[in-house]
């Protein structure tokens, strides 16, 4: 475990269903992060929250749409999603200003639009 | 936009050898990173350098950083078998705390 938990670790949906991908961290990290991996593809970043602030959203579209109730909790709710939108979403937190240790990820959540 | 680019795209090489990995990016960075990724699993931090920093060691890991030519490189001496896995270079760029990606290098080490 890397300190950064996602839930679930798969999920297969189908294009009219509502779900949620959720990630914690107790690291005392204070900014939050939401990326996308697709095959073949550089990791997208998604969503950047500071302090649970939204400093970044990298155009996502609108039926992908992030929370963060605190520093230490992050969810991306999920509605109406398109196959092309299966992919490893992976979660990772750090401090605001970055330092040796980087980026701490997440196992990522694997999802399938059916 | 994607900022890093890792070159080979793809490395195969025998238990014992060292693989050597290169990464170019083109804006200006505050630092460079270095990222591990097993098959459909997260990514693990492996290394970071500092815009103002060289050459940095950690393990069996040497990283270089050349800013004028806007480019990095990973050397990963003695490999392992276990060491088979994608590795990633990530700029972070002084316009921003972002952390951009390139598409990574897929090294195989053969027992």
């Amino acid at each position: 475990e890397t300190g950064v938990t996602q839930t679930p670790r798969h999920l297969v949906m189908g294009m009219t269903n509502k779900k949620s991908l959720k990630c914690e961290q107790h690291l005392g990290h204070n900014a939050m992060y939401w990326y996308k991996q697709s095959a073949k593809k550089p990791l997208e970043l998604m969503f950047v929250y500071n302090f649970k602030e939204q400093t970044e959203n990298n155009s996502v579209p609108s039926r992908f749409s992030p929370e963060c109730p605190n520093s230490s909790h992050l969810f991306l709710h999920l509605h109406t999603l398109q196959p092309e939108d299966s992919a490893l979403y992976l979660c990772a937190s750090s401090q605001v200003r970055v330092t040796d240790y980087g980026y701490t990820f997440g196992s990522g959540t694997r999802l399938t639009v059916v | 936009s994607q900022q890093g680019e890792e070159d080979p795209q793809a490395l195969s090489i025998q238990e014992g050898e060292n693989a050597t990995m290169n990464c170019s990016y083109k804006t200006s960075i505050n630092n460079l990173q270095w990222y591990r990724q097993n098959s459909g699993r997260g990514l693990v931090h492996l290394i970071l350098i500092r815009s103002n920093e060289r050459e940095k060691h950690s393990g069996r890991l040497r990283v270089t950083l050349d800013t004028s030519k806007k480019s990095s490189s990973l050397l990963i001496t003695a490999s392992r078998a276990a060491d088979t896995a994608s590795y990633f270079c990530a700029t972070e760029e002084t316009s921003g705390s972002r952390l951009t990606f390139g598409e990574g290098t897929q090294l195989t080490v053969n027992p």
